[in-house]
């Protein structure tokens, strides 16, 4: 079967950096995303990776390793504001569009 | 302001009732899809659509039906035949070149609840 796998809940400090990992076993693959979501809200996107390597945007990096079928989201200066899950999903299909997601890490920031 | 609007946000139903949940969107994006979240659970995929008239069954569409008519509007209607209804639903768009890079736009959700 079609599956990621992410670490159920990350607990950080405000103002430190946290590594989310995201391990995947697809039957293709077209590259990885990431979304936060807020409690009780809607996801919203942070990134995407098709191609070996990171990407930064502001203080959330996102890595990809096609090789190891493996990728991480960093974010870096945590804020409280930052606590939330967030997911990793995988489009494995060219056909279809279709996503596959991760179950989701609940980061929690302690002041 | 553009977005997708999903409505409404709370909703309960008595068992062996049917209900309609709305999804507009005025992003003019050609592709739309609904969601299934459970609490510590990923998001499952239910119907997707490409273009209007036109839908596809995803991995749980058993016991959901959806129509297209309309570009932006994609309702989702829950049946008696759904045996786990109880559950936070959510609507997505986007654009047919956004979809190469995963990017999905997200409505506000609707929760249900059956009693």
């Amino acid at each position: 079967g079609q599956s990621l796998e992410q670490p159920s809940e990350v607990t950080a400090v405000e103002g430190a950096i946290v590594q989310i990992n995201c391990t995947y076993q697809t039957s293709g693959f077209y590259g990885l995303s990431w979304y936060q979501q807020h409690d009780g809200g809607a996801p919203t996107f942070l990134s995407y990776n098709a191609l070996d390597g990171l990407e930064e945007t502001g203080r959330f990096s996102s890595f990809l390793s096609r090789s190891d079928s493996y990728g991480y989201l960093l974010l870096q200066e945590l804020q409280m504001k930052d606590s939330a899950s967030y997911f990793c999903a995988v489009r494995g299909d060219d056909s279809n569009y279709q996503l596959i997601w991760g179950a989701g890490t609940k980061l929690i920031i302690k002041p | 302001d553009g977005g997708i609007t999903q409505s409404p946000k709370y909703l309960f139903r008595k068992e062996g009732q049917n209900v309609t949940l709305s999804c507009e969107q005025n992003l003019n994006h050609d592709a739309m899809y609904w969601y299934r979240q459970d609490p510590g659970q990923g998001l499952r995929l239910i119907y997707y659509s490409q273009i209007v008239n036109d839908f596809q069954k995803g991995d749980i569409a058993e016991g959901y039906s959806v129509s297209r008519e309309k570009k932006e509007s994609f309702p989702l209607t829950v049946t008696s035949a759904q045996k786990n209804p109880t559950a936070f639903y959510l609507c997505a768009s986007t654009e047919a070149r956004q979809e190469n890079t995963g990017e999905l736009f997200f409505g506000e959700g609707s929760r249900l609840t059956v009693l």
